[in-house]
């Protein structure tokens, strides 16, 4: 499976500002996602990271308040902007390695924001 | 949409088989999923099934597939304190994965 290197690992933002987080992986994978894990939660899909295209984001999901770039097929970033305490979740990175059919889904080790 | 459920707790004692069910709503699904979040830590795959099999073993772990009642479950034989954590039970359709609500399994000495 692909191996996914996220940083940061943990941040503490003030309100207002805003938060990138980068998603590395070791090979090229078709798919790559972002979720979002708030406390004692599952996780919800924020978005689809589409290679050389805008993302595809998912209901309740806005590219204002989550741009997302991937320049190519191993690297993406997530910018969570005009943080609020509300935005204090975890953020986790997703890919699906080509040729791997439905089971190929990784996940990063996650980025713990907090934002006070 | 998509809805997947689970409960919230599961406690059993260090030695006995621990067993987490899931059920979920989507009759399109090609693959369900069991991922593993230790404290402070991503999601890890523990294992998945083909949605036109009924089990599957992967030491000590058991997957059985109802898909007529759309209901997983997730047998761990001879539960460590090591397999405390939070269980995910997903659901795949070939684009995006749905997530339960995770289970918190609590291993007693």
């Amino acid at each position: 499976s692909a191996v996914i290197s996220q940083k940061p690992s943990r941040d503490i933002c003030q309100r207002g500002t805003s938060l990138t987080i980068q998603c590395q992986v070791d090979s090229q994978v078709t798919m790559m996602f972002w979720y979002r894990q708030q406390p004692g939660q599952s996780l919800t899909l924020i978005a689809t990271a589409n290679q050389g295209s805008e993302a595809t984001y998912e209901s309740g999901f806005v590219i204002d308040k989550f741009p997302i770039s991937r320049p190519n097929l191993t690297f993406s970033t997530l910018t969570v902007s005009n943080l609020s305490p509300e935005d204090s979740s975890i953020y986790l990175c997703s890919v699906q390695k080509a040729g791997t059919g439905g089971y190929g889904y990784t996940f990063g080790s996650g980025t713990r924001l907090t934002v006070v | 949409g998509e809805d997947v459920e689970q409960s919230l707790f599961l406690s059993v004692r260090e030695g006995d088989s621990s067993v987490i069910n899931c059920t979920y709503t989507d009759s399109s699904s090609t693959y369900l999923y069991w991922y593993k979040q230790e404290p402070g830590a991503g999601l890890q795959l523990l294992t998945y099934i083909f949605s036109n099999m009924d089990m599957k073993q992967d030491q000590r772990l058991t997957v059985l597939l109802n898909k007529k009642d759309k209901h997983l479950s997730l047998r761990i034989a001879d539960t460590q304190t090591g397999d405390s954590a939070i269980y995910f039970c997903a659901e795949g359709n070939g684009r995006q994965l749905t997530f339960g609500s995770g289970t918190q399994l609590t291993v007693l000495p």
